[in-house]
């Protein structure tokens, strides 16, 4: 049972837009700690999406985008493609555990 | 050009230890962190601790304290991860990533190491 929050699963047809939620606590997200996401194609290593909340790493295309406010932290995708279809997980420190936490994955279906 | 590479697969007995390693080359990493992430089969992502290359410093997470050990060669920018009382449920892959030293995430990831247990 993970630390962060997030729904199991989220789809859209191409061209849509989709969002992802990731939603913590007082002694994470909600104690100003950064949110990150990452995604997971099949069969391979994550990759860093979004770090800081907001930034994009060089090479990630601003179809991405990352908020945060509160306990809580989304993953913004727009114009799907198909080759967005992977594992988003959100990640970012807790207090309580004094270590780095992971959301439980979402699992994104382009139709 | 940046690389973080992992030895490979590995299968193990119940009860045995398993260590892994993780080799940084083409950037200067030697502040960052050099973290150990695992996921079982279908399972989401878990952190298991850290160790800086520049000094060896170490930080594990609660649920693996009295069983993983982080060390690193810093003259061969190379770091490993010992896992020790294997059950079947530490079936995984294993991941190292670098993180910065100044945040809290993961900005380089090795390709994963498969760790089978059985007995």
């Amino acid at each position: 049972q993970s630390v962060l929050t997030q729904p199991p699963s989220v789809s859209g047809a191409p061209g849509q837009r989709v969002t992802v939620s990731c939603t913590g606590s007082s002694s994470n997200i909600g104690a100003d700690y950064d949110v990150h996401w990452y995604q997971q194609l099949p069969g391979t290593a994550p990759k860093l999406l979004i770090y800081g909340n907001t930034n994009r790493p060089s090479g990630v295309p601003d179809r991405f985008s990352g908020s945060k406010s509160g306990t809580s932290a989304s993953l913004a995708i727009t114009g799907l493609q198909t080759e967005d279809e992977a594992d988003y997980y959100c990640q970012s420190y807790d207090d309580s555990l004094s270590g780095w936490v992971f959301g439980e994955g979402t699992k994104l279906t382009v139709l | 050009q940046m690389q973080v590479v992992q030895s490979g697969a590995e299968v193990k007995k119940t009860g045995s230890s398993v260590k892994v390693s993780c080799k940084t080359s083409g950037y200067t990493f030697i502040y960052h962190y050099l973290h150990w992430v695992r996921q079982a089969p279908g399972q989401a992502l878990e952190w298991m601790g850290w160790i800086t290359l520049f000094n060896g410093d170490t930080n594990y997470a609660q649920q693996f304290q009295d069983r993983v050990t982080i060390t690193r060669d810093r003259s061969m920018s190379t770091a490993y991860m010992e896992l020790s009382s294997l059950r079947s449920e530490d079936t995984a892959m294993y991941f190292c990533a670098l993180g910065p030293p100044t945040a809290r995430y993961f900005q380089h990831w090795g390709q994963g190491t498969l760790v089978t247990v059985s007995s």
